[in-house]
């Protein structure tokens, strides 16, 4: 069926280091991957997307990279901050609609 | 402000007596949807519309109704509910078809069904 797959479920890392968050799709259709960054009591909210067309896509510490051979596309958040604390969701169109299939989330937690 | 608007934001409740959550945005989006999150299984859609008087099953549909009879508001009813539909449920607007734009979310509600 239709899923996106998320890892890891829960993410460590000090203050400074980078952070990346892996997630594979089933639908080779697939053509728009969000990630979406949830912090404590409030709605996700998007921070970084790329379509089917583009290989990676930056914006200051955030980047995105699609490999759509192998069905995949990662988040990765370099120095990270403490405010980069917070839960990180992957999603991918997908199905005769297109609708967003989301992953289950990854808890990233910062150490200062 | 731009947003997205859900009522209440915690509901607690007894099985089978009928509530409804409201949804309100103010910018003018074609699409908006229903989700329910719940641990370890991430954001499953329940129902979306992509305009007025037009809406559809999302992945979970059961136990839920919805009804789009203005662009701005969207609620969703739960008719008779039970403890599973316990959950933390988000409604979100998206302009054009949604399915390729940003999704902009409410703060949720949080539902408990005793």
């Amino acid at each position: 069926g239709e899923n996106v797959e998320q890892h890891p479920s829960t993410l460590s890392v000090q203050e400074g280091d980078s952070a990346v968050i892996k997630c594979t799709y089933s639908d080779s259709a697939s053509n728009y991957f969000p990630w979406y960054k949830q912090e404590l009591g409030k709605g996700p909210q998007l921070i970084i997307d790329i379509r089917s067309n583009v290989g990676e896509k930056k914006d200051q510490r955030i980047a995105v990279t699609l490999n759509k051979t192998a069905k995949h596309f990662s988040l990765h958040i370099t120095e990270t901050q403490p405010e980069d604390s917070a839960v990180y969701f992957c999603a991918a169109s997908m199905g005769s609609n297109y609708q967003l299939i989301w992953g289950a989330g990854t808890k990233l937690i910062i150490k200062p | 402000e731009a947003q997205v608007t859900q009522n209440p934001r915690y509901l607690i409740t007894v099985t089978g007596k009928k509530l409804t959550v409201t949804c309100s945005q103010n910018m003018n989006h074609e699409y908006m949807s229903w989700y329910r999150q719940d641990p370890g299984l991430g954001l499953r859609q329940i129902y979306y519309s992509m305009n007025v008087e037009v809406t559809d099953k999302g992945d979970v549909p059961e136990g839920y109704k919805v009804s789009r009879k203005e662009k701005r508001n969207f609620p969703l009813i739960l008719e008779s509910p039970s403890p599973n539909q316990t959950s933390l449920y988000f409604c979100a607007s998206s302009p054009g078809t949604g399915w390729d734009t940003e999704a902009f979310f409410g703060q949720g509600t949080r539902l408990t069904v005793v």
